[in-house]
């Protein structure tokens, strides 16, 4: 089976600009996941899709962050405005279901803030 | 809040030398661990995972790994690396009856010599 495709794989933006990440989950997965890897750390959850309603985005910022799932199926994470900070690799995951069950990550997008 | 510890950011092991990664968690209930793998320019790939059960759970590519309560510790081992094992491995935990997102340690990096 086709794997969690995410797009772009590498971007580069300045300081203030908007960008968008997209990720289409393995067919008939639930449950998708944002995560955000910092160089150097381990992937930092951000936003859990059930479905095409948010389980929990308790560690999205949200004053710059926002991520929708509107069909239930692919994604979109989108920054605005982007700062520094925000670079990092983007991990998109999915699941067949909740409770814990097995998650599938995608290759990820690197994003580069100058 | 849950967290993960791996003490060893870097590790080099010889081609067919024995493997151990550390790892210690906190919560404050049984968690569910696991391990994955991220090779450069992969998503993350799980090795393993402990739900419940036998301590000690085997995984794919010949790891395994034990989980003991009494030291809040899930540490994978490999009896013989091979070269191919070079890449950096995360410890993770969930929280059982939440939202499903994993926290993740920050990585050890495992370098393969010849």
């Amino acid at each position: 089976e086709a794997g969690v495709a995410q797009s772009p794989r590498y971007k580069i933006i300045e300081k203030r600009q908007s960008v968008a990440f997209w990720c289409n989950p393995i067919s008939g997965h639930a449950t998708l996941y944002w995560y955000q890897q910092i160089l150097g750390q381990g992937p930092k959850l951000l936003i859990q899709f059930q479905n095409n309603g948010v389980v929990d985005d308790s560690q999205l910022p949200k004053d710059r962050f926002s991520a929708e799932r509107l069909k239930g199926v692919d994604s979109t994470l989108k920054i605005q405005p982007a700062k520094l900070e925000d670079s990092a690799v983007y991990l998109c995951a999915s699941s067949h279901r909740t409770g814990l069950a097995e998650q599938y990550f995608g290759p990820g997008t690197r994003l580069t803030v100058t | 809040a849950q967290s993960v510890t791996q003490p060893d950011i870097h590790i080099t092991v010889s081609e067919g030398a024995s493997l151990e990664l550390r790892c210690n968690y906190s919560y404050g209930a049984t968690p569910y661990l696991f391990w994955y793998v991220q090779s450069p320019g992969q998503g993350l790939q799980l090795l393993l995972k402990y739900f419940s059960g036998d301590t000690l759970v085997q995984g794919i590519k010949g790891f395994e790994a034990e989980f003991k309560r009494s030291q809040s510790s899930f540490n994978l081992r490999k009896p013989s690396v091979h070269w191919s094992d070079a890449a950096e491995y995360f410890c993770a935990v969930g929280v059982r009856g939440g939202a499903d997102g994993l926290t993740f340690g920050k990585g050890t990096h495992l370098i393969i010599q010849p």
